[in-house]
C-alpha cells in the first residue's frame, strides 16, 4: 500500500462545477504539500499546510491530522484548472524525504 | 529572481554516453532533490542534499551519481546511460524549518529535463 493515496486517479467534470481532490496518507507529517503540473509542464507549489485550511482564489485546501486526510477542493471549476494535482507529505520518520502521491488528472470541458 | 533553473532541458544520448544535469537554485535553499517522472509512476527521488557538502540516495539512485560543491548547485550525473533512464527529470529545492524532522518547507521545482536514451 502507498504511503500517500489520492482519490479519484481521473477526474473529468463541467466547467463550473466544484471539485473535491482527496489525499490520505498513513505516516507522521510535518507538513502536506499541493502542487499542480499543467500537461507538458512543470510542478508548481500551490500549498503547504500542516493544519486547518488555506485558500488561495478558488482553491481551498484542508488538512485534518488526527484523520491523516487532505482535501483540495476548486469553486467554480474552468477549463484552465484542466491538470495533475498531487498531493506530498514532509514525513518526519522519513528522514527528511517528501513522498508523493501519484497525482490526479483533472478535466474540465468548456 | 530565477527561481530553480534546470540545464539542459532536452537531451537524447546513446546507451553508454555519459551526461550531467545541472539545477541551480538563487533563494539560498538548504534542501535540493532530484526525481524521475514516468508515465504511471509519480515522482521518484533519485537523490537529494540537506545541505552543501552532503548528498544521500533516494528511492532510485543506481546508475546515477550526485554532487553538491556549491549550496546553490545540485549535479545529477549518468554515467552510463541506459534506455531505462529515459525520463523527465525534475529538480526541487526547499528550505529546512527544522531539519531532521521533515520539516521542508515550501518546494520550489525546475521546469523539468527530457532525457531520451536509445
Amino acid at each position: 500500500k502507498n504511503e500517500v493515496e489520492q482519490s479519484p486517479q481521473n477526474l473529468t467534470a463541467q466547467e463550473g462545477e466544484f471539485i473535491t481532490i482527496n489525499c490520505s496518507y498513513s505516516v507522521g507529517i510535518s507538513a502536506l504539500h499541493w502542487l499542480q503540473q499543467h500537461p507538458g509542464g512543470g510542478i508548481v507549489s500551490l500549498f503547504m499546510l500542516s493544519s486547518g485550511k488555506k485558500k488561495h482564489g478558488r482553491l481551498i485546501a484542508t488538512i485534518n491530522i488526527q484523520e491523516k486526510h487532505s482535501s483540495l477542493h476548486i469553486t467554480a471549476s474552468h477549463p484552465r484548472d484542466s491538470a495533475v494535482y498531487i498531493c506530498a507529505v514532509s514525513s518526519w520518520n522519513r528522514d527528511d524525504k517528501i513522498i508523493f502521491g501519484k497525482g490526479t488528472r483533472l478535466h474540465i470541458l468548456p | 529572481n530565477a527561481g530553480v533553473t534546470q540545464t539542459p532541458k532536452f537531451r537524447v544520448l546513446k546507451t553508454g554516453q555519459s551526461m550531467t544535469l545541472l539545477c541551480a537554485q538563487d533563494m539560498n535553499h538548504e534542501y535540493m532533490y532530484w526525481y524521475r517522472q514516468d508515465p504511471g509512476m509519480g515522482l521518484r527521488l533519485i537523490h537529494y542534499s540537506v545541505g552543501e557538502g552532503t548528498t544521500a540516495k533516494g528511492e532510485v539512485p543506481d546508475g546515477y551519481n550526485v554532487s553538491r560543491l556549491k549550496k546553490q548547485n545540485f549535479l545529477l550525473g549518468l554515467e552510463s546511460a541506459a534506455p531505462s533512464q529515459t525520463s523527465v527529470y525534475f529538480c526541487a529545492s526547499s528550505y529546512s524549518i527544522v531539519r531532521g524532522t521533515g520539516g521542508t518547507g515550501e518546494l520550489f521545482f525546475g521546469e523539468g529535463s527530457r532525457l531520451t536514451v536509445l
